[in-house]
């Protein structure tokens, strides 16, 4: 069974700062993507990466796929309070195309 | 095209009826997802088909649980005898067949509350 973690659950920062959020697993995904998603509606995709060692920038927010296509990481810079949400990574399988999600990062940054 | 639409947005039901939800996807999309999230944590995997074929059903569905795509376009999530534990977000989620740039998008979710 592919299963993606992700760590923290939880963040809570002020504004300014910079977080980042990981997504580890022991299996190869095809693809990875990166979700965020507000209370009461459903997950808006910010990006997918593909290729082993990829990076890719939006905005303030900076995603990297893993060498080995199994980890990625999101890293935010000076966030700020509209980035509150509910971040989730979510892989697919190179075998059956189904697309699989952690757990999720719940973020809240304080003005 | 709008987008993954999904309808009701919400659902109060009394444990033990009938629920039926509807996901239109994105035209071009022959993959069709179906996922359940409760507060806070990540979209738990249902069910996903390609075109009107289910390849996949997650064990932990239990058989009160089916799902339909007769034509190959919009899609139906039906439980049966309800219980509260169904409570939940149900998500559907859409994307074209392909490699790993073949990217899925959801709909709003019908938010079921079983009282």
């Amino acid at each position: 069974t592919q299963l993606l973690e992700q760590s923290p659950q939880f963040l809570s920062i002020q504004e300014g700062e910079n977080l980042t959020v990981y997504c580890n697993s022991s299996s190869v995904f095809s693809s990875l993507q990166w979700y965020r998603q507000e209370p009461g509606e459903g997950p808006v995709l910010l990006v997918t990466v593909v290729t082993g060692g990829e990076v890719k920038k939006l905005k303030r927010l900076t995603f990297q796929f893993g060498d080995a296509r199994k980890d990625s990481s999101l890293h935010i810079t000076a966030a700020q309070p509209g980035d509150t949400g509910l971040y989730l990574c979510a892989g697919r399988s190179s075998n059956t195309g189904k697309l699989i999600f952690g757990q999720g990062t719940t973020l809240q940054v304080k003005p | 095209d709008t987008g993954v639409s999904q309808d009701p947005r919400h659902k109060i039901t009394k444990r033990g009826q009938n629920v039926t939800f509807r996901c239109d996807p994105i035209s071009e999309h022959n993959r069709l997802y179906w996922y359940r999230q409760t507060l806070g944590q990540g979209p738990e995997f249902l069910t996903y088909f390609q075109n009107e074929a289910q390849l996949e059903k997650s064990r932990l569905l239990s058989d009160r649980f089916s799902a339909e795509r007769p034509k190959g376009s919009f899609s139906t999530l039906e439980i049966q005898r309800t219980e509260q534990g169904d409570s939940a977000m149900y998500l559907c989620a859409s994307s074209p067949t392909g490699g790993g740039l073949a990217e899925a998008f959801f709909g709003q979710g019908t938010r079921l509350t079983v009282v």
